[in-house]
């Protein structure tokens, strides 16, 4: 089974810049996550979706990120704009939506630069 | 509120010693709780779950509810449990993970 992918990989852009991130989940996972880990620390959840909605994001400073699920499926995440704190890798994650615990799948991530 | 603290941020060992990654959590209710690997230029990857119960690569963690720990255990170290080790709590409802900050495990031959 094809895991979860995102794009791009690396991406390297000025301050005050915008920023956007693309994430794909497994075939018919219907919550899907968005994590930001900065280095040294361990992945934080920014938002989480349940098919096309939004089910938690307390962690998302609305001012700057956006995030979207049209369709339930594919998402993007978007910064503008970006600030120099917000460099770091921004994984994607998915599960079954189902049952407890739901054992989340990650992305490779994006690593982001903010210069 | 919830949080989950791995104290090392380094282990090192020498091939065959026994290894013992800790992590310690705060939560008001009944953890469910996991360890996850990243290995080198791999991605984050579900290594264990408490309620399993299940030993993985020979790995194994118990949950202590009265010291709160969910410590990872392995007697005999290999070379390829070099990695990045996260230990996270999931809460119901939302089920939302919470890391720690990892520790990573450098095996030596």
């Amino acid at each position: 089974e094809a895991g979860v992918a995102q794009s791009p990989r690396y991406k390297i852009i000025e301050k005050r810049q915008s920023v956007a991130f693309w994430c794909n989940p497994i075939s018919g996972h219907a919550t899907l996550y968005w994590y930001q880990q900065i280095l040294g620390q361990g992945p934080k959840l920014l938002i989480q979706f349940q098919n096309n909605g939004v089910v938690d994001d307390s962690q998302l400073p609305k001012d700057r990120f956006s995030a979207e699920r049209l369709k339930g499926v594919d998402s993007t995440l978007k910064i503008q704009p970006a600030k120099l704190e917000d460099s770091a890798v921004y994984l994607c994650a998915s599960s079954l939506g189902t049952g407890f615990p739901d054992t989340q799948y990650f992305g490779p991530g994006t690593r982001l630069t903010v210069l | 509120a919830q949080r989950v603290t791995q104290p090392e941020k380094l282990l090192s060992v020498f091939k065959g010693a026994p290894v013992e990654l800790k992590c310690n959590y705060s939560y008001s209710g009944s953890p469910e709780l996991f360890w996850y690997v990243q290995y080198s230029r791999q991605r984050l990857q579900l290594l264990l779950r408490h309620i399993s119960r299940e030993s993985i690569k020979g790995f194994t963690a118990d949950l202590n509810k009265g010291e709160t720990s969910f410590h990872l255990k392995k007697p005999f170290a290999q070379e390829e449990d070099s990695a990045m080790y996260y230990c996270a709590l999931i809460s119901r409802g939302f089920q939302k993970l919470v890391f720690g900050t990892g520790t990573r495990l450098l095996v030596s031959p």
